[in-house]
C-alpha cells in the first residue's frame, strides 16, 4: 500500500522542549514538503526538499529544522525558538515528472502542555 | 507568501443542493487542483486540471480550468453529509514549482 505515513497523530510539547515530527512516504517520490495549518489560514509552506540531502526554507522556517537523510523520510523538529508551536502539521511529497501532483499525510496535531 | 483567494470562508447548504466553489489569482497557473480536507485528517486530491479551459468530472463534482489561466471553479452536485469538509484550491506555474493555496472554504450539508 503506497502512501504517506505521519507518526504520532497527536503530540504534546513542554516548555523549552523539542520535539520531531515523523514523515516517511514510500512511493518513491524525490520531493518532500512540510506545512502548518492554523484555522482559518489555509497551508503555510515551513520547509521543502526536492532530493535527499538538500531542503530550504518556506515561508515560517522559523523555529523549525529539517533533514533528509534518506528518500522516503523527512523528519520536522519544532524547536523551543517556535514560541506559538500548537497547530495541525502536514506533511506531502510530490510525484516525480509527470504534473508533480502534491499528496498529503494524515496530519499530526502539536498541543503546548 | 502569495495565496489563492477563495470565499467566503464557510457556505452552508442543504442536503440535495448543488454548491459552487471558485478560486482567483493574480498569477497565471498551468496546474490546478481541488483538494477536500475531513476533520483532523490531510488534504486529499479531487480534480487536477492541466490545460486552460478544461472541464473534468469525478463523480459528482465538476471542476473547470478558466480560461485565463487565473481562476478555476468546482461545483458539487445533490450533496450528500459526506460532502462536508474544507475545500482548498491550489495552483502551481509548473511542475517543479511550489503550490500556492487558497485559504479554503469550510462546507457544512444540512440533513
Amino acid at each position: 500500500d503506497g502512501g504517506i505515513t505521519q507518526s504520532p497523530k497527536y503530540l504534546f510539547r513542554k516548555e523549552g522542549q523539542n520535539v520531531t515530527l515523523s514523515c516517511e512516504q514510500n512511493l518513491n517520490h524525490d520531493a518532500m514538503y512540510w506545512y502548518r495549518q492554523d484555522p482559518g489560514q489555509g497551508l503555510r509552506l515551513i520547509y521543502y526538499s526536492q532530493i535527499v540531502n538538500d531542503f530550504q526554507k518556506g515561508d515560517i522556517a522559523e523555529g523549525y529544522s529539517v533533514s533528509r537523510e534518506k528518500k522516503e523520510s523527512f523528519p520536522l523538529t519544532v524547536t523551543s525558538a517556535q514560541k506559538n508551536p500548537t497547530a495541525f502539521y502536514l506533511c506531502a511529497s510530490k510525484e516525480t515528472g509527470g504534473f508533480g501532483i502534491q499528496y498529503f499525510g494524515a496530519g499530526t496535531r502539536l498541543s503546548v502542555l | 507568501g502569495q495565496q489563492l483567494n477563495q470565499s467566503p470562508q464557510s457556505m452552508f447548504i442543504q442536503e440535495g443542493e448543488d454548491v459552487s466553489m471558485n478560486c482567483t489569482s493574480s498569477s497565471i497557473f498551468n496546474t490546478w487542483l481541488w483538494y477536500k480536507q475531513d476533520p483532523g485528517e490531510g488534504p486529499v486530491l479531487l480534480i487536477a486540471l492541466y490545460k486552460a479551459g478544461e472541464l473534468t468530472s469525478n463523480g459528482r463534482l465538476t471542476a473547470q480550468f478558466g480560461i485565463t489561466r487565473k481562476d478555476s471553479f468546482l461545483n458539487i452536485s445533490a450533496s450528500i453529509p459526506s460532502d462536508v469538509g474544507i475545500y482548498f484550491c491550489a495552483g502551481q506555474e509548473g511542475a517543479n514549482s511550489k503550490l500556492t493555496f487558497g485559504k479554503g472554504i469550510t462546507l457544512s450539508v444540512r440533513p
